[in-house]
């Protein structure tokens, strides 16, 4: 059982690029996250969906989209890639009755 | 939206120490979550305890849901508890899980 996977683990981007984020959860879960985390500090909301075809904004989703067309894939894309979106991204899912979030390993992303 | 806070901020103990670490939060919840983030970036979650006591080896966590706040127990603290510790809420109506600001705790032999 593989969990949450999360690609790529780092990825360096240059200003004004694109890329899109990978999550993938096996655990049929409904829910899934993607939150990004600052050196030193917490985790924030960028989006987060509630079920396939569903997606919603979190606390920071200035520059980022997502879809969910599948129960098991989560991708977060960045448009154009600004040094302000230098993080570490973490991707998380969760099930309706049973609320424990589950998390990816997390993407370590630089914008130079 | 709901506020999550954390207490302290930064903790350092020695190994066997005791210690509570604190998160208040400024709605009713229907979900809180304990999280632990080791050295190397990998969230651990540790409790599920919107309201009410549970206990897990040396950990225990207990949730005031009328006076909005939990706290997180880490008794005999070893060199592996180190890292930052998360409380995670969700207000009502809403299914956003959000995050504390953390406290990051220090065991040193």
């Amino acid at each position: 059982n593989a969990g949450v996977t999360q690609t790529p683990k780092f990825r360096i981007l240059k200003i004004g690029q694109s890329m899109t984020l990978q999550c993938t959860q096996d655990m049929n879960h409904n829910y899934m996250y993607w939150y990004r985390q600052d050196p030193g500090m917490g985790l924030k909301l960028i989006y987060y969906s509630v079920g396939a075809g569903i997606t919603d904004k979190g606390e920071v989703p200035n520059g980022y989209n997502v879809s969910r067309s599948t129960t098991e894939d989560f991708p977060l894309r960045l448009e154009l890639a600004a040094p302000s979106q230098t993080s570490v991204y973490f991707c998380a899912s969760s099930q309706t009755g049973l609320p424990e979030a589950f998390f990816g390993q997390g993407t370590r992303l630089t914008v130079v | 939206g709901i506020q999550v806070e954390q207490s302290p901020p930064d903790l350092i103990l020695q190994e066997g120490a005791n210690s509570t670490l604190r998160c208040n939060f400024s709605d009713s919840v229907n979900n809180l979550q304990w999280f632990h983030q080791n050295p190397w970036g990998q969230l651990i979650n540790l409790f599920y305890i919107p309201s009410g006591t549970k206990q897990n080896g040396r950990l225990s966590a207990t949730t005031v849901a009328t006076e909005r706040y939990s706290l997180l127990y880490i008794s005999s603290s070893q060199t592996t508890d180190s890292g930052v510790y998360f409380c995670a809420v969700e207000g009502p109506n809403t299914d956003k899980l959000i995050f504390g600001t953390g406290t990051r705790l220090q065991v040193f032999p």
